[in-house]
C-alpha cells in the first residue's frame, strides 16, 4: 500500500491562498469521503484540521478547507499567516487488506 | 480537559520489546477507539493499528502483524501499544490518538520517542 501523493513543499505570502493536492485510488481518497487533513509543528503532535473532506473541528479557522474531486483530495488556506508555517498530512481510509488508514507523504508549507 | 497523556521515551536494544502507554482524561475514554500512528525522524505520519476502547477489537497494519500488540484497561482509562523484536527502523516517535470518527484522530498524544540502538 503505497502512501497518498502530496508535493513536498508549497509556498505563499502572507494573505494570500495555497491548495495543497493529495491523489489517491479509488480504494482510498476516491472510494470515499474519509479524507481528513492534520497540521505538525515542528516538534509537535499532528493537529486535526479537517475531516470527512471538508468539514471543520471546533476551533479550526474557516480560512482552511477541504474538498475533493475524483482521486484527489485538497487543502484550502486562504488569507496565509505566518502561523500557518507547519507540516501538513493527508489521510484517507482505505479498503487495502493491509491497512485501514493510509496517510500522505506531508507537504511541506512555507509562508515567505 | 481532553487529554492524552503518554509514557516518557525509552532507549532498547535490537530484539526487544517496548511497550508505550497512553492514559486518557477529560472524556469517557470507551466511547471512542485509539490509534497508534509513528513517525521515523524526518519522515512522515505512519499508521500502525486501532483499538476500540469499548470491546478490546483490534485492526493491526499487515507489515506490523505479529509484532505489535494493543491493548486498554478500562479501569485507569489507559491504552498500551507493544512492539516486539524490535529492530533500528523501529526508531520513530509513537502517538496515541483518539479516534473521533473511524479514520479521523481528533485528539493526539504528546509522543513518546523510541531508539533501538545497539
Amino acid at each position: 500500500q503505497s502512501a497518498l501523493t502530496q508535493p513536498a513543499s508549497v509556498s505563499g505570502s502572507p494573505g494570500q491562498s495555497i491548495t495543497i493536492s493529495c491523489t489517491g485510488t479509488s480504494s482510498d481518497v476516491g472510494g470515499y469521503n474519509y479524507v481528513s487533513w492534520y497540521q505538525q509543528h515542528p516538534g509537535k503532535a499532528p493537529k486535526l484540521m479537517i475531516y470527512d473532506v471538508s468539514n471543520r473541528p471546533s476551533g479550526v479557522s474557516n480560512r482552511f478547507s477541504g474538498s475533493k474531486s475524483g482521486n484527489t483530495a485538497s487543502l484550502t488556506i486562504s488569507g496565509l499567516q505566518a502561523e500557518d508555517e507547519a507540516d501538513y498530512y493527508c489521510s484517507s481510509y482505505t479498503s487495502s487488506s493491509t491497512l485501514h488508514v493510509v496517510f500522505g507523504g506531508g507537504t511541506k508549507l512555507t509562508v515567505l | 480537559q481532553v487529554q492524552l497523556v503518554q509514557s516518557g521515551a525509552e532507549v532498547k536494544k535490537p530484539g526487544a520489546s517496548v511497550k508505550v502507554s497512553c492514559k486518557a482524561s477529560g472524556y469517557t475514554f470507551t466511547s471512542y477507539g485509539i490509534s497508534w500512528v509513528r513517525q521515523a525522524p524526518g519522515q512522515g505520519l505512519e499508521w500502525m493499528g486501532w483499538i476500540s476502547a469499548y470491546n478490546g477489537n483490534t485492526n493491526y497494519a499487515q507489515k506490523l502483524q505479529g509484532r505489535v500488540t494493543m491493548t486498554t484497561d478500562t479501569s485507569t482509562s489507559t491504552a498500551y501499544m507493544e512492539l516486539r523484536s524490535l529492530r533500528s527502523d523501529d526508531t520513530a516517535v509513537y502517538y496515541c490518538a483518539r479516534c473521533m470518527t473511524t479514520d479521523a484522530f481528533d485528539i493526539w498524544g504528546q509522543g513518546t520517542m523510541v531508539t533501538v540502538s545497539s
